[in-house]
């Protein structure tokens, strides 16, 4: 079965820091792009992180640049995600999803297709 | 960077209404756009990919249509099933792949 599982959310205070842990079985992980969504209590998606199969192509969200790192352990089928100074904005559930290359008419587009249960997030003192 | 901007942002309907959810993007992305259906406390389901296709396993109720920058969502006959938020997010090449505010679509 296709599976991403992450770990690692909780309680953290302002200025603090997590690194949340996103577990994939059941496919190649090797050979996929993986992102990193959030989602704050009772608001939409938005997008935060993205980490190319190489682990050479990264990007971040302008919203948390510079307080993440996003990193990928091929060994354990693993993409994990580092956060310091965390804000009380920061609260949310976060999801990692697998990017997968998808062809229509000969061409390639880019659809988070596997999604983990997400891992909650919550800063407050 | 690129903006897409969703509407309406909640709907009422019946079981067996067509119903139709649009986005906008602010500037042309192509086919680059996807669906997705969330319900409560469960993480986002794909529904729909290059603006029209079927991601496997989606009723074929659903719809995705594309008219240069405007996009939409049509579910043809709601079913019980159907009632969730609606996301749509741009997949434009390089991130940051936004999404759209959301479309709670509620039971009338």
């Amino acid at each position: 079965e296709v599976q991403l599982v992450e770990s690692g959310g909780g309680l953290v205070q302002p200025g603090g820091s997590l690194r949340l842990s996103c577990a994939a079985s059941g496919f190649t992980f090797s050979s996929y792009t993986m992102t990193w969504v959030r989602q704050a209590p009772g608001k939409g998606l938005e997008w935060v992180s993205y980490i190319s199969e190489t682990d050479k192509i990264i990007y971040y969200a302008d919203s948390m640049k510079g307080r993440l790192t996003i990193s990928r352990d091929i060994a354990k089928n693993s993409v994990y995600l580092q956060m310091n100074s965390l804000r009380a904005e920061d609260t949310a559930v976060y999801y990692c999803a697998r990017v997968n290359v998808m062809v229509w008419e000969e061409t390639d587009y880019y659809g988070m297709d596997v999604w983990g249960q997400g891992t909650a997030v919550t800063v407050s003192s | 960077d690129i903006q897409v901007t969703q509407s309406p942002s909640s709907l009422s309907a019946s079981v067996g209404d067509r119903v139709t959810i649009t986005c906008r993007a602010s500037q042309n992305i192509g086919r680059y756009l996807n669906w997705f259906q969330q319900k409560p406390g469960k993480a986002p389901t794909l529904l729909i990919y290059a603006a029209s296709s079927l991601q496997s396993g989606v009723p074929s109720r659903f719809t995705g249509t594309r008219s240069g920058a405007d996009f939409t969502l049509t579910i043809s006959s709601l079913q019980p099933e159907d009632f969730a938020t609606y996301y749509c997010q741009q997949s434009y090449y390089t991130p940051p792949y936004s999404f759209g505010q959301g479309t709670k679509l509620e039971i009338k």
